[in-house]
């Protein structure tokens, strides 16, 4: 069985500081891997996805996630940090063959930027 | 092109009622997802509906139901309603199962 585990609850960060989110995933086949993003009282937004072309995947809003299959690791970062940023970040994986529609969901970060 | 939308976006029922959720999917998907989210479990997959047909579903009893109609519109229905049933429904649509996922805004339900 998959699993997706993100490291922190609640990640801090000042405003144009690196923002870094963590993500690592336990699979005995590569998954596809998203980043989602929720805003208050909203759905999920895509922020970006890899679907095994490039390792370094670019996404919406300045963010960008590397692959790593020696570490298992899916971590979402972005330069500078914007107080527009401040939501729950949600990593999930699939599984390539038989349910790849099923998402499986870490359990959150929250992000907060402080001025 | 229009996103997914979700009807109603807040429902409030009591306990054994039941409930339907209703989900339009983007133009041309013809996956639709369905997900729980409550701050204990966070975000929990109940079922997938491909083409009419149930492809796979979550660990979740059996008074959670779904389909799927022609259009790939889908609706959720939830029997007997528990206080434990109060959580945001959440739907994604999808061109296939190879593909990623676009979520609606989700129907707030609370069970009182």
């Amino acid at each position: 069985a998959q699993s997706v585990t993100q490291l922190g609850s609640h990640v801090s960060v000042s405003e144009g500081a690196l923002v870094l989110l963590r993500c690592n995933y336990s699979s005995s086949v590569p998954p596809y891997l998203f980043w989602y993003v929720q805003y208050p009282n909203q759905g999920l937004q895509l922020l970006l996805k890899y679907t095994s072309a490039a390792t370094l995947v670019k996404g919406i809003n300045g963010f960008e996630a590397e692959f790593k299959k020696s570490e298992t690791s899916f971590h979402l970062t972005k330069p500078s940090a914007h107080m527009s940023d401040a939501a729950e970040y949600f990593c999930a994986a699939t599984i390539r063959t038989g349910t790849a529609s099923k998402l499986t969901f870490g359990t959150g970060t929250r992000l907060q930027v402080t001025l | 092109k229009a996103g997914v939308t979700q009807t109603p976006r807040y429902l409030i029922k009591t306990r054994g009622q039941q409930v339907t959720l209703s989900c339009s999917p983007i133009s041309g998907h013809r996956s639709v997802s369905w997900y729980q989210q409550t701050p204990g479990q966070g975000l929990q997959f109940l079922f997938e509906y491909f083409s009419e047909t149930q492809r796979n579903k979550g660990n979740f009893p059996g008074r959670f139901s779904g389909r799927q109609f022609s259009n790939s519109r889908s609706e959720m229905n939830v029997s007997t309603l528990e206080l434990g049933d109060s959580a945001l429904y959440l739907c994604a649509s999808s061109r296939g199962r190879e593909y990623e996922q676009y979520f609606g805004p989700g129907t707030r339900l609370t069970v009182t």
